[in-house]
């Protein structure tokens, strides 16, 4: 069975670092990219990235390009959504994705950033 | 890339059809066979329901269809169910080294 499992819920403070997981297992993990979306409160749907395990190429939304980095350790069969400088507005939902049509889902992991 | 338009909501009564509308561009839905739609119950994360404008994932009903004209895909719900219920949104692909496109999503309501 395809499972894409993430780290847990998160609480930090504006500026503080960050770095989120999804585990994949049940597939071959090198085979399809991993995307990140992510969803504010009660708003819907945006592609953040994606990472290319296998070589870990990166494509970056351009309304994300420079604020987060996504990065990806094949050998743990497990990426990363990682911010060096938090912001209010980074509360949110995040959640990965892979397949070839983003077929498999992350449970999310809920970001909460506040002072 | 903006958003695909579309509608805020939609309904039916148990057993009848809606059907979800995702309007492009001729540089996403309309360049490419690659539109996907996704379901999303409250606090859960979304599930594929349709890719490639057509086709269905394995285990999903055949109660969801697909299509697509021009820059504008659709999702058919028919025989609405109480679980049918969700939020949906189509997603297009929109060129090489582009990650794509969501819509603003739909929230559909069972009467």
């Amino acid at each position: 069975e395809v499972q894409l499992v993430q780290s847990g819920a998160e609480v930090k403070k504006p500026g503080e670092s960050l770095r989120i997981s999804c585990k994949g297992s049940g597939y071959s993990f090198t085979s399809y990219w991993i995307s990140w979306v992510r969803q504010m409160p009660g708003k819907g749907l945006e592609w953040m990235g994606r990472i290319d395990p296998s070589d870990s190429y990166t494509n970056y939304s351009p309304s994300f390009q420079g604020h987060v980095t996504i990065s990806a350790d094949k050998s743990i069969s497990t990426a990363y959504l990682q911010w060096s400088s938090l912001k209010a507005s980074d509360t949110a939902m995040y959640y990965c994705a892979s397949g070839s049509s983003a077929d498999y889902w992350g449970q999310g992991t809920l970001v909460t950033v506040s002072s | 890339q903006s958003a695909l338009t579309q509608p805020p909501s939609a309904s039916g009564s148990p057993g009848q059809s809606v059907t979800i509308s995702c309007t492009g561009t001729s540089s996403d839905v309309g360049g490419y066979n690659y539109v996907s739609w996704y379901q999303q119950h409250p606090g859960k994360a979304p599930k594929l329901m349709i890719y490639e404008v057509s086709k269905r994932p394995s285990g999903v009903p055949d109660r969801f269809s697909g299509s697509k004209s021009g820059n504008t895909a659709s999702l058919t719900v028919s025989g609405l169910q109480a679980e049918d219920e969700a939020d949906y949104y189509c997603s297009s692909y929109a060129g090489s080294n582009n990650l794509g496109v969501f819509g603003t999503g739909t929230k559909v309501t069972v009467l």
